[in-house]
């Protein structure tokens, strides 16, 4: 079966832009969560979503949002951005929010320059 | 604060060699421990540990997690240079929230 996909795989915006990215989850995966892997942070979690609603959201701005829709699809925004959104931003996705399964995508490189 | 904190961060050992990497945790309603393997960017699944003292094995790498002190231990043995990568350790809270460490950084010499 095809795994998580992430679009675009490599990005860069300037300061002040907005960005959007996608992810795709594995097919009959419900839940989707977003990362963001930075050198010095490692791995912080964004938020998760489960049948379009967020059930999670981490320690972020409002500049950070996402919303998924009806076919699990789910896309991230980050608007205003500054130099330090540069990150791998990775999803994850698994059947529904009780399932330990998470399978990661290959990750969105955005540089903001 | 929740927090996950690995050990050492990174670590340099020729092929054969067995390694020990560290992954302590503080959580507020701790449901499960996890270990992933980043080589290029996608962290892939290696073990789950919900119960103390229950080691999982899979080929050489082997995970064991203590629930009272609060840490968990992920051994490779007879390394190989396909061993080579990221190894994160993630706690996943009641919240449904995982809490990843940082990752040890693996690299193995022929």
């Amino acid at each position: 079966k095809a795994g998580v996909t992430q679009t675009p795989r490599y990005l860069i915006k300037t300061r002040g832009q907005q960005v959007t990215l996608s992810c795709s989850p594995i097919s009959g995966h419900r839940s989707v969560s977003w990362y963001q892997q930075t050198p010095g942070q490692g791995l912080q979690f964004l938020f998760e979503y489960f049948s379009e609603t967020q059930r999670n959201k981490g320690n972020f701005p409002g500049r950070f949002s996402g919303r998924q829709f009806s076919n699990s699809r789910s896309e991230m925004n980050v608007s205003t951005l500054e130099l330090g959104d540069s990150a791998l931003y990775l999803c994850a996705s698994s059947l529904g929010p009780e399932d330990y399964g998470y399978t990661f995508g290959s990750g969105t490189r955005l540089t903001v320059v | 604060e929740d927090k996950v904190v690995q050990s050492p961060l990174s670590l340099v050992v020729h092929e054969g060699d067995t390694v020990t990497l560290n992954c302590s945790y503080e959580v507020t309603n701790f449901r499960s421990l996890l270990w992933y393997k980043q080589e290029k960017k996608a962290p892939t699944f290696l073990f789950m540990l919900t119960s103390s003292g229950i080691e999982k094995k899979s080929g050489r790498l082997s995970s064991i997690l203590d629930k009272k002190e609060l840490f968990s231990i992920l051994n490779i043995t007879a390394t190989q240079t396909g061993d080579s990568a990221v190894y994160l350790c993630a706690v996943q809270t009641g919240a449904n929230n995982l809490f990843f460490g940082t990752g040890t950084r693996l690299t193995v010499i022929p």
